[in-house]
């Protein structure tokens, strides 16, 4: 069975903190990819990465940096949080045409 | 720049009725057309999928219809049930892509009344 685990499913932090949201895989897949899910909005892309120390910025890069040092685990990291950054986020993994997706990281930034 | 859009929002239907979500998109590069289902507290799941050279695609009571002139698909649910009540995303992924990029719709909350 395939699993994309995101390190918490809730988290709280303060305006200015720097943030991390982790990801790992077990699927050996090369594609991994974290969006941001807010009502009415759907899921955007923020970055994705098709290999070990690869990036590619999504359509809402901005105030978000990603880190892939090991092919299993994808970080996204919020440098300094600000409250517009409070959603939901989706880690996903993708194998042949299909994305995998973690059950998300609800961020509350307050 | 939405690269597909995605209608209605949220959809109320009867138990036992037709659930209709319509997608549309402009790029003619894309090549693959997957739907999306995601319950409460959960990601995002593959439901069924698409591709162009074909119009219809049926999965039990999940069957989405594809209109290659008019840059259209749509899902259809036949005979709804509550456990369909859940979020639905289209998608599309351009051609040739090896990283595997979907473009999202905007998502459709569809729940079904018993």
């Amino acid at each position: 069975d395939v699993k994309v685990t995101q390190s918490s499913r809730y988290l709280v932090k303060r305006t200015g903190e720097k943030v991390f949201l982790e990801c790992v895989q077990d699927m050996d897949h090369e594609n991994m990819f974290w969006y941001r899910q807010d009502p009415g909005l759907g899921l955007r892309l923020i970055y994705f990465s098709y290999d070990v120390k690869m990036k590619e910025k999504g359509d809402i890069p901005e105030g978000y940096s990603v880190s892939r040092e090991k092919k299993e685990r994808f970080s996204l990291i919020l440098e300094s949080a600000s409250t517009n950054q409070t959603s939901m986020y989706l880690c996903a993994t993708q194998g042949a045409n299909i994305q995998y997706f973690g059950a998300g990281t609800r961020l509350s930034v307050l | 720049q939405q690269q597909v859009k995605q209608s209605p929002q949220s959809l109320i239907v009867q138990k036992g009725g037709i659930s209709i979500i319509n997608c549309a998109y402009e790029n003619t590069a894309f090549d693959y057309f997957p739907w999306y289902q995601q319950f409460p507290g959960k990601g995002p799941a593959l439901l069924i999928a698409i591709r162009p050279d074909v119009s219809e695609k049926k999965e039990g009571r999940f069957t989405i219809s594809f209109n290659k002139s008019a840059k259209q698909f749509s899902l259809h649910i036949m005979d709804s049930q509550p456990g369909d009540s859940a979020t639905y995303f289209c998608a599309a992924r351009g051609r040739g892509s090896t990283l595997g990029r979907l473009y999202f719709g905007r998502g459709t909350q569809l729940t079904v009344w018993p």
